[in-house]
């Protein structure tokens, strides 16, 4: 299963963007890319997810290198409520996916007011 | 308007005593998932239902055993719990995992298991 890498930890201010980066440099051409955050004291909740381009939702903006070997979360106005552990995630969804997602240590993302 | 719906939130056991764990959900989803979270730690899968068919991870050991009745209930049994399985367990759902699409996980709020 291919890995990813994400730094520790992270800090933002309120209202600001917030940038989450991963790298998955062996990333293969059927891993599309997940995005999941855990709040504290609850269970994962499924963010964003990308195969090649560009993807935004309500939550947030997925940007995918051109190579596919990076990605980066966007928040565009983090609130207090942000402050999560976000997770990348590479799901293999060739034959024989089963779907499961294989969690990293991700990002614990801590915003100040 | 609960989605996935885990009970208790809460569980303690003793040492070596049966204990089971439920999850239902709303979705009509295809595929429901149990994972292992430790504290610190991140998710680990420990299995998975397609509809009916069960499949176990290479490395969830024997202790853990899994029912799914119908589409909607599943069950996390743990035979003989030791206090390496203190953690929080997590029930997930997803419509498919098409090949063609990429369905995203649906997680419920979990069940602390404590183990004494």
């Amino acid at each position: 299963d291919a890995k990813t890498t994400q730094p520790n930890s992270m800090e933002s201010n309120e209202e600001e963007p917030v940038h989450l980066p991963c790298n998955h440099s062996t990333i293969s051409g059927t891993d599309y890319i997940h995005w999941y955050r855990q709040l504290p004291s609850q269970g994962p909740e499924y963010v964003i997810h990308g195969l090649t381009s560009n993807v935004n939702n309500r939550m947030a903006s997925l940007a995918i290198a051109e190579d596919r070997k990076s990605s980066t979360l966007i928040l565009h106005r983090a609130t207090l409520r942000d402050a999560a552990v976000y997770y990348c995630i590479l799901r293999d969804d060739g034959s024989g996916n089963t779907g499961k997602l294989i969690f990293g240590q991700g990002t614990t993302l801590q915003v100040k007011p | 308007d609960a989605m996935v719906i885990q009970n208790p939130r809460y569980q303690v056991t003793q040492f070596g005593k049966p204990v089971t764990l439920s999850c239902s959900q709303t979705l009509n989803h295809n595929v429901m998932y149990w994972y292992q979270q430790k504290s610190s730690q991140a998710p680990k899968l420990l299995f998975h239902y397609y509809d009916k068919d069960f499949n176990n991870e290479a490395d969830t050991p024997d202790n853990f055993q899994s029912r799914r009745p119908n589409t909607s209930f599943c069950f996390l049994d743990i035979r003989s719990p030791g206090l390496g399985d203190a953690a929080m367990y997590l029930c997930a759902t997803s419509r498919d995992f098409s090949a063609e699409r990429s369905y995203e996980q649906y997680f419920g709020p979990g069940t602390r298991l404590t183990v004494t």
